[in-house]
């Protein structure tokens, strides 16, 4: 069975400075999806950065990077110059390589300081 | 990619009574996907819909309680029944992006409060 861990319940981060929220994930499938998607007030889950288990690269996405170290199971995003926009909840999700069936983690709570 | 349509946006129910939540696909896809998000909690899958057959519904979940259509390659609703204020939630539609990055879009979410 597939596990997302979030140790991070809320975070803290001045506005322009970089974060990095946790996540940890458990599987035994060989191919699978990380995702990290940000869930604002409003509701709606937004994408924010995808990388396969097979992609060597770590992923980015404009100021979205994903640190990804496959030994340790771990996919954590990395904010760089946050934004007060960018308050909300993160959540870290998973997926097998040839289907859908998200895990998704508990979720870190990010607030933005001005 | 995918926009997905998802009514209503939030309704308030009595206990007791049903409420479907439809969602509509700008284009055609193998599999929707139904979720849960209770207050303050991550999503949880409900069940997979896929057209033509019924649906396969995740531990913890059953058909009568949560009822599925699939009439077509763009269009499924949700039917939460006989609601108690446990079922407080947002209930959000997804589909995957097979051929590309694999993501999942989601609809806006319907926000249910039963009372």
């Amino acid at each position: 069975a597939q596990k997302i861990t979030q140790t991070q319940p809320g975070m803290f981060v001045q506005e322009k400075e970089a974060v990095t929220l946790d996540c940890t994930y458990d599987t035994s499938d060989q191919s699978y999806g990380l995702f990290w998607y940000k869930q604002p007030s409003s509701g709606e889950m937004i994408f924010l950065i995808y990388q396969g288990s097979y992609d060597e690269q770590n992923a980015t996405e404009g100021r979205y990077s994903l640190n990804f170290q496959k030994a340790r199971k771990s996919a954590n995003l990395v904010i760089s110059a946050s934004q007060l926009g960018d308050s909300a909840m993160y959540f870290c999700a998973m997926s097998q390589f040839y289907g859908q069936n998200f895990v998704f983690g508990p979720g870190t709570r990010l607030s933005v300081l001005p | 990619s995918a926009v997905i349509s998802q009514k209503p946006s939030r309704d308030i129910c009595q206990r007791g009574t049903s409420l479907t939540i439809q969602c509509q696909v700008d284009s055609q896809v193998t599999m929707m996907f139904w979720y849960r998000q209770q207050p303050g909690q991550s999503l949880t899958l409900i069940a997979t819909a896929n057209q033509g057959s019924e649906a396969t519904y995740e531990s913890g979940f059953v058909i009568d309680k949560f009822p599925i259509s699939r009439p077509n390659l763009t269009f499924s609703t949700l039917t939460v029944s006989n609601m108690s204020p446990e079922d407080s939630s947002i209930y959000l539609c997804s589909v995957e992006d097979l051929m590309g990055s694999r993501e999942a879009f989601f609809g806006q979410g319907t926000r249910l409060t039963v009372v």
